[in-house]
């Protein structure tokens, strides 16, 4: 199974741009990269998922690098309310109907006035 | 993006009782679904795959008699939690795949057991 390993936690200045790190070196060529957050007793909130190309939607843009060893998540203008737990997750198999998603530590985000 | 439901949010039971937690998906269909727990300042652990028409998937470690896993149609599954105890008391969370790469969470029920 693909691992992931993010930091522990980060700050960003309200307004700017966060962008999240995360390593997967280990994945395979079909493995999809998904980013969820979790904000403190709710369940996670689905953000993007990508394969192999950057991804764009409402809430984030997701940076694939080309050998897909490692993605960055990006919010463009941070606000107070994405203060949260981001989780990088690779799936683990299942086609496009599921597969398993193993959590990891995840990255605490701290978004400051 | 689509909806996934837990039933109940929270619930409160005394030790040695059985707990049911419904999870549907509101606006699609899942073959598949997955329970988690979470317990404090943790993150969330698989619990088991649960399979419309079949016997669910536990991870390892996660004993089957205890969680029972029910997936009685394409929207709904149940976790039973058999005669609970203090040290089960947790966040329980279920998600759904749609067949889109999409895979949604519900709100969690929270557990507690006295």
């Amino acid at each position: 199974d693909a691992k992931t390993t993010q930091p522990t936690s980060m700050d960003c200045a309200e307004g700017r741009a966060a962008n999240l790190p995360c390593n997967h070196s280990t994945i395979s060529g079909n493995e999809y990269v998904y980013w969820y957050r979790q904000i403190h007793s709710q369940g996670p909130q689905y953000i993007i998922h990508g394969l192999k190309n950057n991804e764009t939607n409402e809430m984030a843009s997701l940076i694939i690098t080309e050998d897909r060893k490692s993605s960055t998540l990006i919010l463009p203008h941070a606000t107070l309310r994405d203060t949260a737990v981001y989780y990088c997750i690779v799936r683990v198999g299942g086609g496009n109907q599921g597969g398993k998603l193993i959590f990891g530590q995840g990255t605490e985000l701290s978004v400051k006035p | 993006g689509a909806v996934v439901s837990q039933h109940p949010s929270w619930v409160i039971c005394k030790s040695g009782t059985s707990v049911k937690i419904e999870c549907r998906s509101l606006d699609f269909q899942a073959t598949t679904m997955f329970w988690y727990r979470q317990f404090p300042k943790q993150s969330l652990m698989l619990m088991a795959t649960s399979n419309e028409g079949s016997k669910a998937t536990y991870e390892q470690g996660v004993e089957k008699d205890k969680f029972l896993i029910n997936h009685a149609s394409l929207t709904l599954s149940t976790l039973t939690v058999t005669s609970a105890h203090p040290e089960d008391s947790s966040f329980y969370i279920c998600s759904a795949p749609t067949g889109n790469n999409e895979q949604f969470f519900g709100p969690g029920t929270r557990l507690t057991v006295l």
